[in-house]
């Protein structure tokens, strides 16, 4: 089946450490995007990539890193340097525009 | 920065009721609105996109209406179920920039 995957859905981690959610798509879809939703408030953007090898920030990226090596993957790096890390993560792919996402089933994340 | 509002925040209805929620966007710059429907554990699933002014779409009991002068959508349940019970979320899409609302959260009662 086409789609995108996260994985843990889980994840509890001490509060100092760096953590690592993954996304996999098999869409073959060009652009990929991670987002954060806390209670009450909508998906931000953290950072989303077009193209292999290239990625941009988005609204709130401080304390997160990315990389693209390759197409299907999109890995999202929470660093210590991220205040208020405890969140949901969800991952999502498109096509050629931003136009119609794909979203993953999500990550949640808690540090203590 | 682009705001997406959504109200109500949260909504319980009774089996059988029929319902509707709103989004607010930005109207410019404007090109698109979706609607995503949202379960519980399940990602997110893409429900409508309207683009024009006046759209409107439907998918069974639920519809939804676009007025992009005035910056509103309206999304519509008949008659609704249990299984309609999700977080309904809309997204507006202005100058190639997405924004996504809080979401309504649905809750129908057998």
């Amino acid at each position: 089946d086409g789609g995108i995957t996260q994985s843990p859905k889980y994840l509890f981690r001490k509060e100092g450490q760096n953590v690592t959610l993954s996304c996999e798509q098999n869409l073959n879809h060009d652009a990929m995007y991670w987002y954060r939703q806390d209670p009450g408030q909508g998906l931000r953007l953290i950072y989303y990539s077009q193209i292999v090898n290239d990625f941009q920030k988005g609204d709130i990226a401080e304390g997160y890193s990315v990389s693209r090596e390759k197409k299907e993957s999109f890995p999202l790096t929470v660093t210590s340097a991220q205040k208020n890390p405890t969140a949901f993560y969800l991952c999502a792919s498109s096509g050629f525009s931003v136009y119609e996402q794909y979203f993953g089933p999500g990550t949640r994340l808690t540090v203590t | 920065i682009l705001n997406v509002e959504q109200s109500p925040q949260s909504l319980h209805v009774q089996e059988g009721d029929s319902t509707n929620f709103t989004c607010s966007f930005p109207s410019s710059n404007f090109y698109a609105l979706h609607w995503y429907r949202w379960e519980t554990a399940k990602s997110p699933e893409a429900l409508f996109v309207m683009t024009l002014n006046g759209d409107e779409k439907k998918k069974g009991r639920i519809s939804a209406t676009l007025n992009t002068k005035e910056g509103y959508s309206y999304l519509y349940i008949k008659g609704s179920q249990p299984e309609d019970s999700a977080t309904y979320l809309c997204a507006s899409l202005n100058n190639n920039d997405m924004r996504f609302g809080a979401g309504t959260r649905l809750t129908v009662k057998p």
